[in-house]
């Protein structure tokens, strides 16, 4: 069974500072993605990135950013020029090939200050 | 809207009341999960369907749920005989089979049991 673990509860940063989201994963596959959702204050759950687990490179999307180490089973996210819309649970999750249900970690409560 | 559409927002209902939720996927979409959240917690997968047939159910589903999809397209959950801890919000997911796409949310049907 796979596993996610989200280690920070809550965080905050400053606006325009950059703040990094750690996630750890434990796994058995060999192929398989990772994503970093986000959900704001009563609003849905949207994708932020991805990452498919063939991939070397980094994801990048405009200002967010991910760490993925394989070996480590670690999938990071940056977040640079952080701004107020920021501020939303941030959840780490894993889903095998063949999309499979996700399995999610506890989130990170991230709060933007301004 | 082409979005995934969740009804209702939310539901309060006194203990041992049955309750039905519905959700509506993005139409091309042939793949539909549902989730539990509690208060502090990340989604928990429940079951999931593949057009119509379920193809799997968690140990957290007790026979008190069921869902369906009875053609494909929009999916209900029904808690029989609900208990306090029942209490959360449940979230429909929708995805494109075959294409390891990330699935896509709806705003959830929060439950509220009294």
């Amino acid at each position: 069974a796979q596993t996610v673990t989200q280690s920070q509860p809550e965080m905050s940063v400053q606006e325009a500072e950059t703040v990094t989201l750690s996630c750890t994963y434990d796994t058995s596959e060999n192929n398989y993605y990772l994503f970093w959702y986000k959900q704001p204050p009563s609003r849905q759950m949207i994708l932020v990135i991805r990452q498919e687990a063939y991939k070397q490179q980094n994801a990048t999307e405009n200002r967010f950013s991910v760490n993925f180490q394989k070996a480590a089973k670690s999938f990071s996210l940056k977040i640079s020029d952080s701004q107020l819309g920021d501020t939303a649970m941030y959840f780490c999750a894993f889903m095998k090939q063949g999309n499979t249900p996700l399995v999610f970690g506890k989130g990170t409560r991230l709060s933007v200050i301004a | 809207d082409t979005g995934v559409s969740q009804n209702p927002r939310h539901k309060i209902t006194k203990r041992g009341q049955n309750v039905t939720f519905r959700c509506d996927p993005i139409s091309e979409h042939n793949r539909l999960y549902w989730y539990r959240q509690t208060l502090g917690q990340g989604p928990e997968f429940l079951t999931y369907f593949q057009n119509e047939a379920q193809l799997e159910k968690s140990r957290l589903l007790s026979d008190r749920f069921s869902a369906e999809r009875p053609k494909g397209s929009f999916s209900t959950l029904e808690i029989q005989r609900t208990e306090q801890g029942d209490s959360a919000m449940y979230l429909c997911a929708s995805s494109l089979q075959g294409a390891d796409t990330e699935a896509f949310f709806g705003q959830g049907t929060r439950l509220t049991v009294v």
